[in-house]
């Protein structure tokens, strides 16, 4: 089984809907991190969280949100979906060293 | 920012030869790392060197490290078609290791 999972892993939704998307990993990292794809482009750095207790923001939170339900799930949420938000979506975690992605979500925005 | 930057944007190369991809950075960094995305998936982490490193080999991978030049270069020897896909760069900053920055990739085609 894969140690970092998303789902869903396509989703396309209309302007001004709200849609989560989900994040679990099984290799007991405490950091966990959300990215934005565009294409042909490098990450931005959405949210990233240290531990349940501990949220911060990054390049790009406008827009978003996150829960960190525990230490192995890291949700993302658009509360209003736009246009500019489609995108090829990561979540990461890391053991201080490296990242160690999911397969990313593809969202379209219509 | 931080941000790395890969050099060239994109590489096409024939299936033997040898690919060199470079980045720079801004600002004083722990460590340096490369990623490979295949198209439309995740990324997958290759290798790290850390700041007091200069070079470091992986099978057919090499990277070098010259803080002086804030650069990385990663050389990918007798390349495959397997190889194709992008590389990307990422950083920490020195004073904030647990945020990794992240370039905008080289594009690689190795064609056989």
């Amino acid at each position: 089984d894969a140690d970092v999972t998303q789902t869903p892993r396509n989703r396309i939704t209309k302007t001004g809907k709200r849609i989560m998307l989900e994040c679990s990993q099984t290799k007991g990292h405490d950091r966990m991190y959300w990215y934005r794809q565009d294409p042909g482009l490098g990450l931005q750095l959405i949210y990233y969280s240290f531990d349940v207790k501990d949220i911060n923001k990054g390049e790009i939170s406008d827009g978003y949100s996150v829960s960190r339900q525990a230490q192995a799930k890291f949700s993302l949420s658009l509360e209003s979906a736009i246009p500019n938000q489609t995108a090829l979506y990561f979540c990461a975690t890391s053991d201080g060293l490296a990242e160690f992605f999911g397969p990313g979500t593809r969202l379209t925005v219509l | 920012s931080q941000q790395g930057e890969e050099d060239p944007q994109a590489l096409s190369i024939q299936e033997g030869e040898n690919a060199t991809m470079n980045c720079s950075y801004k600002t004083s960094i722990n460590n340096l790392q490369w990623y490979r995305q295949n198209s439309g998936r995740g990324l997958v982490h290759l290798i790290l060197i850390r700041s007091n490193e200069r070079e470091k080999h992986s099978g057919r991978l090499r990277v070098t490290l010259d803080t002086s030049k804030k650069s990385s270069s990663l050389l990918i020897t007798a390349s495959r078609a397997a190889d194709t896909a992008s590389y990307f760069c990422a950083t920490d900053a020195d004073d904030n290791f647990n945020k990794f920055y992240f370039g905008s990739g080289t594009k690689l085609n190795v064609k056989p």
